[in-house]
Order: C-alpha cells, then sequence, then structure tokens
C-alpha cells in the first residue's frame, strides 16, 4: 500500500498570501488529522475530518481552514499568512479515527516558508 | 498543564545501553498510546502503540503503560546510534490525538 502522500513539499509564500496544501490518505483510511509542527511549539492538531466532515479542531485562529473530498483526499487551507505560520505542516491518515486502538500515519510534510 | 507531558532531554547513552524515555497524561479519559521516532528533518513514524495497562514488546522496544498513574514509557534495549532521534508520545481519545514536546535521545557510539 502507498503511504501518506503530502503536496507540495516545500513552499514560499510572502505575507498575506494564502496557501492550500493537499493530503492523500492511505487507501482505504477514511480519517485525516492535520497538524503543524514548529520547533517552539511541538506538534500542534490543527483539525480532523472523516467522511468530508470536521469531526474536531484544535486552537488555530480561523485562517487555519480545511475539507475533505469524498475519495478521503483533504486539503488545509491557511489565509492571510504571517510569519508564524512558518511550519512543518503534516498529515496523517486513520482507518477510521475512532474506537480508540486507531493509528495515525503521518505523510512527508509540507514545509511552508513565510517571508 | 500540558495534556502530554515529557522531558525534553537530550537524553544521552552509550551504544548498548537501555534508554528510558516517560511521558504522563493528564486526559483519564485517553484510551491508547503510542510512541513515534522523529528524526531531523522527517516526518514521525510510528514505533509502538499500547492500548492495555503493563508492558508490550516488539524487538528491542518495550512500551509500558500505567493508567492508574497515567504514566507510560518506553524503552529501548541495546541503543544503536540510528535510534538518535526525538520520541514524542501520543494520547488518542476518541478521534483526538495528542502528542507531547517530544524528547531528544542520543545515542554515543
Amino acid at each position: 500500500k502507498a503511504g501518506v502522500t503530502q503536496t507540495p513539499r516545500y513552499l514560499i509564500k510572502t505575507r498575506g498570501q494564502q496557501v492550500t496544501l493537499s493530503c492523500s490518505p492511505i487507501s482505504g483510511h477514511r480519517s485525516v488529522s492535520w497538524y503543524q509542527q514548529t520547533p517552539g511549539q511541538g506538534l500542534q492538531f490543527l483539525f480532523e475530518y472523516f467522511s468530508e466532515t470536521q469531526r474536531n479542531k484544535g486552537n488555530f485562529p480561523g485562517r487555519f481552514s480545511g475539507r475533505q473530498f469524498s475519495n478521503s483526499r483533504s486539503e488545509m487551507n491557511v489565509s492571510t499568512l504571517e510569519l508564524g505560520d512558518s511550519a512543518l505542516y503534516l498529515c496523517a491518515s486513520s482507518p477510521d479515527g475512532t474506537g480508540g486502538t486507531d493509528t495515525q500515519y503521518f505523510g512527508p510534510g509540507t514545509r511552508l516558508t513565510v517571508l | 498543564q500540558k495534556e502530554v507531558e515529557q522531558n525534553s532531554g537530550p537524553l544521552s547513552v552509550p551504544e548498548g545501553a537501555i534508554a528510558s524515555l516517560n511521558c504522563t497524561y493528564s486526559d483519564r479519559g485517553s484510551q491508547s498510546f503510542f510512541w513515534y521516532r522523529q528524526y531531523s528533518g522527517k516526518s514521525p513514524e510510528l514505533i509502538m502503540s499500547i492500548y492495555s495497562n503493563g508492558d508490550k514488546e516488539d524487538g528491542r522496544f518495550t512500551a509500558q503503560l500505567n493508567k492508574a498513574s497515567q504514566y507510560v514509557s518506553l524503552l529501548i534495549r541495546d541503543s544503536q546510534p540510528s535510534d538518535s532521534a526525538t520520541y514524542l508520545c501520543a494520547a488518542l481519545r476518541n478521534n483526538d490525538m495528542r502528542f507531547g514536546a517530544g524528547t531528544r535521545l542520543t545515542v554515543k557510539p
């Protein structure tokens, strides 16, 4: 089985722009979670989607949004970029994200740099 | 208080020694626990998952869970330089996964 894929792998934007990141989960996985990782804050949960519905959301401003398509692929969007949004954005997929035993598998991440 | 806490390290052990990584969590409703390894510049990769109290062994790795104490640990036996990485502890409750800040481990040849 192919793993989780994320595109693009690297992105450079300027303040005020917006960006869209894409994630394709492992085949058969229906839950997709997004995380932001920075040296200072570690791995922080952004949101989780299942069957095209956002089920859970972390403590991030409304500039961060996402969606999931019927094929379980997911996108996240960040509008009005700020310097502090520079981070590694990780996507993780799991079969259904419930039951308390689901394991998340991470993609390679998208490295976003905001200038 | 952070939901999942780990000693940030760095933890340094000689090659061949046992490395012990610890983690505590605050949400008693957490159902499953995971250890991920993350090399610099790479994404986290799953090492172990544990759901029940007690020990779970997989090769050189042993995860220990004590729900009463809200404590999870990872032991790495016969540590190798290739084990040098940041180890992330995570707790899952329903569809909400929370990570610790990670412990940086260095195994010296």
